[in-house]
């Protein structure tokens, strides 16, 4: 058990809806990051949240959003979905903002239909 | 941005053999090359990591090795045994501006018995 906790674990919805995916870090643990994996693309880097601020922005689309409140949880906010945003999306967290060990919580797998 | 080559994408070893898997990055500042383990249907787990002020790294039977020169880093895996069995992740990032891991696309390592 890494710490990190996501919710939920699966998730069934159509094209054009909207979904939100949380993650809660490890105690102490200021960053959080957000992966995407498909079977084609690897593990994709969306975004990384630093204490409440964002900190460094992959590939991430812009129906895509994140953000990081006081208490240090997180969501994944997306929208408009598409067939092709079926993937596993894991949330990461690690102590300091800079290069180190993350702790990958167990993914959250979103299958759009 | 950075962009990480990784080969083989599969790898099929006898128990006992050694296993090598190697990274190639594009961008020459980056100077942290951490290395996961990916069990099928679990979570990414860091294995080793290596910076990029020094040249090896050896943690048992797992090893990396770093040529800043040519950019490239490796894997090493002796004695391989059945448990090894996963997928393996290299990555790439650079400090300051945050933690912007850019992982390659995964060897699929299966130790036969």
């Amino acid at each position: 058990d890494s710490g990190v906790t996501q919710t939920p674990k699966h998730l069934i919805t159509a094209t054009g809806q909207r979904v939100t995916l949380r993650c809660s870090p490890r105690s102490g643990d200021l960053s959080v990051y957000w992966y995407q994996q498909s079977l084609d693309q690897g593990l994709q880097f969306l975004i990384q949240y630093y204490n409440g601020e964002e900190r460094a922005k992959g590939n991430i689309l812009e129906r895509f959003s994140a953000q990081q409140f006081p208490d240090l949880h997180s969501e994944l906010n997306l929208s408009s979905l598409e067939l092709g945003d079926s993937a596993l999306y894991f949330c990461a967290s690690s102590v300091t903002s800079g290069p180190g060990e993350l702790f990958f919580g167990e993914g959250s797998r979103l299958t759009v239909l | 941005g950075e962009n990480v080559e990784q080969h083989p994408s599969t790898l099929s070893v006898q128990e006992g053999d050694s296993a090598v898997i190697k990274c190639t990055y594009s961008d020459s500042a980056s100077n942290y090359f951490p290395w996961y383990k990916q069990e099928l249907g679990k979570r990414p787990q860091l294995i080793i990591d290596i910076r990029s002020n020094v040249g090896e790294k050896k943690d048992q039977r797992i090893a990396v090795t770093l040529n800043k020169t040519a950019k490239h880093f490796s894997l090493h895996i002796t004695e391989t045994q059945p448990e090894d069995s996963a997928v393996y992740f290299c990555a790439a990032t650079l400090t300051g501006g945050g933690n912007k891991l850019t992982f390659g696309t995964g060897t699929q390592l299966k130790v036969e018995l």
